[in-house]
């Protein structure tokens, strides 16, 4: 692994199913994020975590969930998927919280039918 | 609240300049990004500023002036390949960064 991974890359996913999104870097940075990106609209913030052990809720968390087990991963979890959840979704890490640059991942494209 | 406001799309020639402007609001500062992103790709970093002034790396360059809320990001000697959106993104109080919707780059021979 070099970098930041996500899987899958692309799903299509029928209206309240589960679905777990998964990230992981192998750059030991503490601080991890997951964004959307829908048209027209910026990268919103769903959740974050600053070390291992440790989550916090961005700017759009409803029905979204995240552990953070070990530095490594950061998995996204949608306890039962909705069409408006429909989007691109990048998970990124950073050395730490502040200041420092966020390398993000490749993607996955949700389509929640 | 928090806010970035950049034009949704500029147009430019080969080999010109291209100034891309961001205004911003947010609450506290720690500092702006910008960030390139090509079509289908993850947004990969370009620049950051935390003091006033301009910050030149190579082709591109970024001007901050905290006081008036205002940045920009200058492409020389536009390529194709840059061809690309690119974010303005401050950094908040809570060290949380606020993406603005991206300015898309149109580059013709």
């Amino acid at each position: 692994i070099a970098g930041i991974t996500q899987a899958p890359t692309s799903q299509i996913l029928a209206a309240g199913r589960r679905m777990t999104l998964r990230c992981t870097q192998d750059m030991r940075h503490n601080a991890m994020y997951w964004y959307r990106q829908d048209l027209g609209l910026g990268l919103r913030l769903i959740h974050y975590s600053n070390t291992a052990g440790t989550t916090g809720k961005g700017e759009v968390p409803d029905g979204y969930s995240v552990s953070r087990a070990n530095t490594d991963d950061f998995p996204l979890t949608l306890a039962s998927a909705v069409p408006s959840q429909t989007s691109v979704y990048f998970c990124a890490s950073s050395p730490d919280s502040a200041y420092n640059e966020q390398f993000f991942g490749p993607g996955t494209r949700l389509t929640v039918l | 609240g928090q806010n970035i406001d950049q034009p949704t799309e500029m147009t430019a020639t080969e080999g010109a300049i291209v100034q891309i402007n961001c205004t911003y609001q947010t609450s506290g500062f720690n500092g702006l990004f910008w960030y390139q992103q090509h079509a289908g790709e993850a947004p990969t970093f370009l620049s950051y500023n935390v003091l006033d002034g301009l910050e030149e790396k190579g082709r591109f360059s970024s001007f901050l002036s905290r006081s008036k809320g205002y940045s920009y990001l200058l492409l020389k000697e536009l390529q194709m390949k840059d061809s690309a959106s690119y974010l303005c993104a401050p950094m908040d109080s809570n060290y949380q960064l606020i993406w603005g919707a991206g300015t898309k780059l149109i580059i013709k021979p």
